[in-house]
């Protein structure tokens, strides 16, 4: 099992740029998620899923989009970049069930011009 | 709202010195706690969650409700322990929702 995969890993965007991070998993996990990693800020959550079909906002959605179409991918769009979203986006995967654990990706570091 | 507070950003010990990484957090509800741990080029990890009461890699960490804290601690810290660790919070039941501290970069001199 490759687990949770992310791309790209390293993505540079001028301002206004539109682009999509994916996520994919094959454990066939119902809940995935997306998390921003910022420098002292710790993760915080942008959007979640728990299940094809089902997304909802996280704690910090604005400027995000995302859709669940099948179990194995999330991906999540950025409509027009802005400098501000320049972080580290994890992707998460997981069983439902708040105490379960969650599986990470690699990660990908945005830098947003 | 919830939130979990780590205070420490870095922490820096001995090798054989005892490690205790404090967490407390805000929640109305009933809490799934958990730590996770990110090694230098590593994926965030899982290192143990309340619910199962189990010692990993020597670390444990015991939920107090009555302080709101669930610090991480291990007796004798090893060089191999050098990594960011993320206490974090199940926010809500039945979804796997976390809200996670700002995290504490742990070194261990040897």
């Amino acid at each position: 099992n490759a687990g949770v995969t992310q791309t790209p890993k390293f993505q540079v965007l001028k301002t206004g740029q539109s682009m999509t991070l994916q996520c994919a998993q094959d454990m066939n996990h119902e809940y995935m998620s997306w998390y921003r990693q910022d420098p002292g800020m710790g993760l915080r959550l942008i959007h979640y899923s728990v299940g094809a079909g089902i997304t909802d906002q996280g704690e910090v959605p604005n400027g995000y989009n995302v859709s669940r179409s099948t179990t194995e991918d999330f991906p999540l769009r950025l409509l027009s970049a802005a400098p501000s979203q320049t972080s580290v986006y994890f992707c998460a995967s997981g069983l439902s069930g708040s105490y379960n654990e969650q599986f990470f990706g690699p990660g990908t570091r945005l830098t947003v011009l | 709202a919830q939130r979990v507070t780590q205070p420490e950003k870095l922490l820096s010990v001995f090798k054989g010195a005892p490690v205790e990484l404090k967490c407390n957090y805000s929640y109305s509800g009933s809490p799934e706690l958990f730590w996770y741990v990110q090694y230098s080029r590593q994926r965030l990890q899982l290192l143990l969650r309340h619910i199962s009461r189990e010692s990993i890699k020597g670390f444990t960490a015991d939920l107090n409700k009555g302080e709101t804290s669930f610090h991480l601690k291990k007796p004798f810290a090893q060089e191999e322990d050098s990594a960011m660790y993320y206490c974090a919070l199940a926010y809500y039941y039945g979804n796997n929702r976390l809200a996670f501290g700002k995290g504490n970069q742990v070194v261990v001199i040897p």
